[in-house]
């Protein structure tokens, strides 16, 4: 139990264009996700506490606009990062939170 | 500001051999403490998490310390493998409840030399 998939798993997209990222906890509901973000060879910061249903909290230097983040049922949030440039290649990481947090795959964002 | 120190950075160990893996937090007002793995490009496994008045956990051959007052964990794999290679992160979520966020270290790159 307590799966959490993320779609896709990489993408490539050119620079300007907006991404849209999906976290799904499949077989629990989540009130509260988190949105992670990795660079190569370093740990994971959090972005933002998304809860379900009102609007998501960021961390201090997140631009809320450019990253925008929806949870709009219990098993699903999406992070959407907008006007995307090469600074915003990364791999994206969420988490869906049950007692714990349960950890998606993660995303692999490349924007050329 | 709760900070997350991991030490080593790096390791690189022959297969066969025990070894630690420390993590140390700068407030010792924690809920609790997850060590996670991580392969390359990939999510995170959770390995172990200790709650707060706990001091161990043990899976198999993994075993991992909490010493709050002092800020510090540890992770023992005895008998280390090539597929034990990783990183391994420690994070603690500050009290407040499991929803409050991870707090992450900076990591171990673990490589198990066969």
């Amino acid at each position: 139990g307590a799966v959490v998939s993320q779609h896709p798993s990489r993408v490539i997209c050119k620079s300007g264009t907006s991404v849209k990222i999906e976290c799904r906890s499949l077989d629990f509901q989540a009130t509260t996700m988190f949105w992670y973000r990795q660079f190569p060879k370093q740990s994971l910061m959090l972005m933002a506490t998304s809860n379900e249903g009102s609007k998501a909290t960021y961390e201090q230097g997140v631009e809320k606009d450019k990253f925008l983040i929806n949870h709009a049922s219990l098993t699903l949030s999406t992070l959407t990062v907008t006007s995307a440039h090469p600074e915003d290649s990364s791999f994206y990481i969420c988490s869906a939170a049950r007692y714990e947090q349960y950890f998606g795959p993660g995303t692999r964002l490349t924007v050329t | 500001k709760q900070e997350v120190t991991q030490i080593p950075a790096a390791l690189s160990v022959p297969e066969g051999e025990n070894l630690v893996l420390n993590c140390s937090f700068t407030d010792s007002a924690i809920y609790n403490l997850q060590w996670f793995r991580q392969d390359p490009g990939k999510g995170l496994t959770s390995l172990l998490l200790i709650q707060s008045s706990q001091r161990e956990q043990t899976s198999g051959r993994l075993n991992a310390s909490l010493d709050k007052s002092s800020g510090r964990s540890t992770l023992y794999i005895a008998a280390s493998q090539p597929g034990d290679s990783a990183t391994y992160l420690c994070a603690v979520t500050d009290y407040g409840g499991a929803t409050n966020k991870l707090i992450f270290g900076t990591g171990t790159l673990l490589a198990v030399q066969p």
